[in-house]
């Protein structure tokens, strides 16, 4: 699977919109960007995922460069209780084994108040 | 169940002790993972289930590490003569089908410390 570069912290203010940013240059034409995060003592979360069109859910929104080389994630309303690292991950769908996810080291938000 | 059941929580073994850790899945699933992370690291993929057969084991880390699904729904993870290398979160993932896209379910995981 592709590799992917996260900054490893980010600072949001409480209501604003946090954009969380991923470089996958390496992706290939038949690999998903999907983000996961981790609140503090709990298991990884999943928030979104997507191949080339953009794609919003009720937690986050998910932003696709038409080259598909990079991605960001935006929580429109930031909140306290959105403080976690956040894992970007591409992954191809051939179903099986290649399902697993191949975690970095993600990107720590903190939402300050 | 509601969501992905790992016990126990938390686990404090003694060097050279043996270990079981259980992963309740979420009802249906096929597909179940287990994933191991250090202090301050992302999770590192272990092993695959695709019910009860086991696809993929090439992140098991030696051969003192066997999971198990011998009927396609609880799986354990066993760990024998724990060394303090052993010592991080192990985490357990289910989702519905083999196929993909799909998400994966997490449990909470356990803590495993190696004294």
């Amino acid at each position: 699977d592709a590799k992917t570069t996260q900054p490893p912290s980010m600072d949001c203010a409480e209501g604003r919109a946090a954009n969380l940013p991923c470089n996958h240059s390496t992706i290939s034409g038949n690999e998903y960007v999907y983000w996961y995060r981790q609140i503090h003592s709990q298991g990884p979360q999943y928030i979104i995922h997507g191949l080339k069109n953009n794609e919003t859910n009720e937690m986050a929104s998910l932003i696709i460069t038409e080259d598909r080389k990079s991605s960001t994630l935006i929580l429109p309303h930031a909140t306290l209780r959105d403080t976690a690292v956040y894992y970007c991950i591409v992954r191809a769908n051939y179903g099986g084994a290649t399902n697993k996810l191949i975690f970095g080291t993600g990107t720590l938000l903190a939402v300050q108040p | 169940g509601a969501g992905v059941s790992q016990s126990p929580r938390y686990k404090v073994a003694k060097r050279g002790q043996d270990v079981a850790l259980r992963c309740d899945p979420i009802s249906g699933h096929v597909s179940l993972f287990w994933y191991q992370q250090a202090l301050g690291q992302g999770p590192e993929f272990l092993t695959y289930f695709q019910n009860e057969a086991q696809l993929d084991k090439s992140g098991l880390p030696s051969d003192r590490f066997f999971a198990e699904r011998p009927e396609g729904s609880v799986s354990t993870l066993k760990i024998q003569r724990t060394q303090q290398e052993d010592s991080a979160v192990y985490l357990c993932a289910s989702s519905l089908t083999g196929k993909a896209p799909t998400e994966a379910f997490f449990g909470q995981g356990t803590r495993l410390t190696v004294v």
